[in-house]
């Protein structure tokens, strides 16, 4: 089965400083990559995602890319702001065509943005 | 709105004691999951169900049950097998086929909070 790793596990940056979350995952089909953001008691929550079919993806702040060949990827946050500390979670849905898929989780990076 | 609704959002358990947590979405999803968080941990799959009345283990099931009487609906009983319950527990729900492949993707509820006393 896929299996995902995440790092750091722990990040803390400077407000106005950019962070990066690297994931990396072992299964060449998995073709859908999510990024979750979960803040202190709440569900986490879709922030960005790409395909891959796609090598980058940008929504303001935040970006995602994606290597294919040495199968990982990667949340950039520019501008960090003290509203970015969270708890941030990676995944990878291998689709398999028929109807269903393999969804699995990084283990997560908690980000601290210190004002 | 469309969402995920999971209740009680605290919950209280005297050691011995089932308890069921409630998880509804009204998105139209056919697959809705359970997952368990420990405190700085990441995601652990307990259940998850593609179809109603059918359910299958994720990775952590044993003291766990399930049932999916509805599409909607999607019950988690903890019970007196599970040793250390006190948890965050999450639902959550998504699309089958290639709607998955898009912004369409797997939704959470705001989770519930379980505490053995």
């Amino acid at each position: 089965g896929e299996n995902v790793e995440q790092h750091p596990s722990t990040l803390s940056v400077q407000e106005g400083d950019s962070a990066v979350i690297k994931c990396t995952y072992s299964d060449s089909a998995s073709n859908y990559f999510p990024w979750y953001k979960q803040e202190l008691g709440k569900g986490p929550q879709l922030i960005i995602d790409i395909r891959s079919n796609v090598g980058e993806k940008k929504d303001q702040r935040i970006a995602v890319t994606l290597n294919k060949t040495a199968k990982h990827f990667s949340l950039h946050i520019t501008e960090t702001q003290p509203e970015d500390s969270a708890v941030y979670f990676c995944a990878a849905i291998t689709y398999s065509g028929a109807g269903s898929y393999q969804l699995t989780f990084g283990k997560g990076t908690k980000l601290s943005v210190i004002p | 709105d469309g969402g995920i609704t999971q209740s009680p959002k605290y919950l209280f358990r005297k050691e011995g004691q089932n308890v069921t947590l409630s998880c509804e979405q009204n998105l139209n999803h056919d697959a809705m999951y359970w997952y368990r968080q420990d405190p700085g941990q990441g995601l652990r799959l307990i259940y998850y169900s593609q179809i109603v009345n059918d359910f299958q283990k994720g990775d952590i099931a044993e003291g766990y049950s399930v049932s999916r009487e509805k599409k909607e609906s999607f019950p988690l009983t903890v019970t007196s097998a599970q040793k250390n319950p006190t948890a965050f527990y999450l639902c959550a729900s998504s699309p089958l086929g290639q709607g998955i492949l898009s912004g369409n993707t797997i939704y959470f509820g705001e989770g519930s909070w379980l505490t053995v006393v």
